[in-house]
């Protein structure tokens, strides 16, 4: 299977605690943007990547929410001192065309924070 | 970041109903317009990007039209059947200075065998 991957598919934290998610990008892909998602919303945009560098963090949500891509390939969102408004869907996507900007989706990691 | 309006919300439809759903959008700075699945416990998918006013995409039963000057997309789908129950979502996109994809909240599309 050579399209996006994240991992783990699903979380259970507790109140406090820190959680790393990673991306893994169609291996073609230079751009690479993660999303969240929450019940009854569409996905919401937090940051973007052109290869390794992060071209766009100010939607992240606040500064417990920060991503890496250091090599430019996968890439991971890490939330700190979680909190029980973080409960969502963070979906990885990645492109190569920025005259379509066509995303190619992860199935997602669901956080559920306790 | 672009007002997006998607309805209705949610959609219960018998098997071989058509359906359609509606998205606007901002008509300034438009690019291009996207339409995803997203089929409960997988990713989502995309079904159609639309550039051209006046443009009108088809993949088998399923098909979309554009209007970039009033901003707004149709999405129709034809004798509805059980595996099209989904999330459909659009997303406006202003090219490639822009970077990202403004969803709307999606049409939640139920087909009832």
């Amino acid at each position: 299977d050579t399209g996006v991957s994240q991992d783990p598919r699903h979380k259970i934290t507790k109140r406090g605690q820190n959680v790393t998610f990673r991306c893994d990008p169609i291996s073609e892909h230079n751009r690479l943007y993660w999303y969240r998602q929450t019940l009854g919303q569409g996905p919401e945009f937090l940051t973007y990547f052109q290869n390794e560098a992060q071209l766009e963090k100010s939607r992240l949500l606040s500064d417990r929410f920060s991503a890496e891509r250091p090599k430019g390939s996968f890439s991971t969102l890490e939330i700190q001192r979680t909190e029980q408004g973080d409960s969502a869907m963070y979906l990885c996507a990645s492109s190569s065309n920025p005259n379509t900007g066509e995303l190619f989706f992860g199935e997602g990691s669901r956080l559920t924070v306790l | 970041i672009l007002n997006v309006e998607q309805s209705p919300q949610s959609l219960h439809v018998q098997e071989g109903d058509s359906t359609n759903f509606t998205c606007s959008f901002p008509s300034s700075n438009f690019y291009a317009l996207h339409w995803y699945r997203w089929e409960t416990a997988k990713s989502p998918e995309a079904l159609f990007v639309m550039t051209l006013n006046g443009d009108e995409k088809k993949k088998g039963r399923i098909s979309a039209t554009l209007n970039t000057k009033e901003g707004y997309s149709y999405l129709y789908i034809k004798g509805s059947q059980p595996e099209d129950s989904a999330t459909y979502l659009c997303a406006p996109y202003s090219g490639a200075g822009s970077y990202q994809l403004t969803f709307g909240k999606g049409t939640k599309l139920s087909v009832i065998p």
